[in-house]
C-alpha cells in the first residue's frame, strides 16, 4: 500500500541557510499534518493543511512557512536556519475530519544544521 | 491547554515479564492514539481508541482507554525483546493534530 513519501530523507544545511521540505500523502488524503522531533523528545505538531487551507496551527516558528498545494502535496519551507532546527521533521496526511481519522505518519525528513 | 503524561518514561524489563505503561491527559479527547518508535524511525500506529471503555490487543500489546479518567494503558504481556522502542501515547485535539506524550523507552533484556 502507498505510504507517505518525504524528501529529501536526510538534509545538511548551515545556520542562516533556507530548507524545503516536501511531503506527498498517501493517494486520497486531503489532510496534511507537519511535526517536528528534536532528538530524544516527544513530536511537536507545527501545522497542519485540509484542502489546500491550513486548518490548525502549533508551534512553528515566523521562520517557517507552509502549504498545501492543488495535487495535495506539502512544503515546509525553513529560513535563516539555527542550530536548534536541527531534528526529525514528520509529515502525516489522513482523510478528512471524521471521528476515527488516522494520521499515517512518513519516514521522515533528518535536517541537520550546521 | 492540552497536556499528555506517560509514565514510566523509561523501562526496562527482563523477557517472559508483565508491565503496563500508563497515559494520562488534561482535557477532554475522543482520540487516543498509540505509536512505536524505534531510534532515527517513522511512528507506528499500534492501536486507535475512540469510545470509553475501548480495549484492543495485538499480539503481546493491549491497549485500554477510560475517558472519564482520561487514562489509557498499553499493557505488555511476556516481553520480547523484539518490543524494544520507544512507545508514545498521543491525543487529538479539537482540531485533530496529535499532543504526544514524552514518550516510554522500553528495554527488554534477557
Amino acid at each position: 500500500a502507498a505510504g507517505v513519501i518525504q524528501s529529501p530523507r536526510h538534509l545538511i544545511k548551515e545556520k542562516r541557510e533556507t530548507a524545503t521540505l516536501k511531503c506527498y500523502p498517501i493517494p486520497r488524503h486531503d489532510t496534511v499534518y507537519w511535526y517536528q522531533q528534536g532528538p530524544g523528545q516527544d513530536p511537536q505538531f507545527l501545522i497542519s493543511f485540509y484542502e489546500k487551507m491550513q486548518s490548525d496551527k502549533g508551534s512553528i516558528p515566523d521562520r517557517f512557512s507552509a502549504q498545501q498545494f492543488s495535487d495535495y502535496h506539502s512544503e515546509l519551507n525553513m529560513s535563516s536556519l539555527e542550530l536548534g532546527d536541527s531534528a526529525l521533521y514528520f509529515c502525516a496526511s489522513s482523510s478528512g475530519f471524521r471521528v476515527n481519522t488516522e494520521a499515517f505518519f512518513g519516514q521522515g525528513t533528518r535536517l541537520t544544521v550546521v | 491547554e492540552l497536556k499528555v503524561e506517560q509514565n514510566p518514561l523509561f523501562l526496562s524489563m527482563q523477557e517472559g515479564k508483565n508491565y503496563t505503561i500508563y497515559c494520562n491527559y488534561s482535557t477532554t479527547s475522543d482520540r487516543l492514539y498509540w505509536y512505536r518508535q524505534d531510534p532515527g524511525k517513522s511512528l507506528e500506529s499500534l492501536f486507535v481508541l475512540l469510545s470509553n471503555g475501548a480495549v484492543k490487543q495485538e499480539g503481546r500489546l493491549m491497549a485500554s482507554l477510560d475517558t472519564k479518567a482520561r487514562l489509557s494503558t498499553l499493557h505488555i504481556t511476556a516481553a520480547v525483546h523484539d518490543l524494544s522502542a520507544t512507545y508514545f501515547c498521543a491525543v487529538a485535539n479539537s482540531g485533530y493534530a496529535l499532543n504526544f506524550g514524552k514518550g516510554t523507552s522500553l528495554l527488554v533484556t534477557p
